[in-house]
């Protein structure tokens, strides 16, 4: 299976701070990757995909960059409804594993 | 789009259950669907796919030959058949739909909980 890294693991920050979470998997896997966010007691809402393609009624201020192996997921301004946990996930190779989960509290 | 996971519920080890997913608002025959599971606390973990039409499925290394996909596209669900079931399958078991293939899932359910346990 792929493995997939998330760093870091937990991420205290404020209400307009630059946030970056970064994944890496243990082998390439081209632009085959997914962003996803996670509030407490709801499903996970896809965010980005394709390494780099803002969903739908995503706020543009999360953006997702990489290829291969490693993968930025970068919020410019955290807004209050921003504070989840995210996960990345590799969809190259089934099973499309993700990684262990960035939680970003308030500061 | 909906998508409404049932039949989780309390089992012992090695019991057996079957979850269903019924999806409205899309073309249901035309998208891959995905079980995930999410043990309490944890993280996410891929647990089987099924392709659009039936033909292809995939599992990860930990259910295979105990868990079973399969979809019937004329009733718009897909079900999860969970034979075997070991404690450490306990999780809150979502649905999810291919945004398109290779592009991450776009629509989850909510979830129907299965808990293992003596």
């Amino acid at each position: 299976d792929i493995q997939v890294t998330q760093s870091p693991s937990f991420l205290s920050a404020s209400v307009g701070d630059r946030v970056t979470i970064t994944c890496r998997a243990s082998q390439g896997v081209s632009s085959f990757f997914a962003w996803y966010q996670q509030k407490p007691d709801i499903a996970p809402k896809l965010l980005i995909s394709g390494a780099s393609i803002l969903q739908s009624g995503v706020p543009s201020r999360f953006s997702g960059s990489g290829s291969g192996t490693e993968f930025t997921l970068t919020i410019t301004s955290l807004q209050p409804e921003d504070f989840a946990t995210y996960y990345c996930q590799q969809l190259h190779t089934y099973p499309f594993t993700f990684g262990p989960g960035t939680k970003v509290d308030i500061k | 789009v909906q998508l409404v996971e049932s039949g989780g519920g309390v089992v012992q080890p090695g019991g057996s259950l079957r979850l269903s997913c019924t999806a409205s608002g899309f073309t249901f025959n035309s998208f891959g669907m995905h079980w995930v599971r999410q043990a309490p606390g944890k993280g996410l973990e891929s647990v089987s796919f099924i392709s659009y039409d039936g033909r292809n499925e995939k599992y990860v290394d930990s259910v295979k030959g105990r868990f079973t996909i399969s979809r019937d596209n004329y009733k718009n669900t897909m079900y999860l058949q969970m034979n075997s079931l070991k404690p450490e399958d306990t999780a809150l078991y979502y649905c999810a739909k291919d945004a398109d293939a290779g592009a991450g899932w776009d629509n989850w359910g909510r979830g129907t909980l299965v808990t293992v346990s003596s």
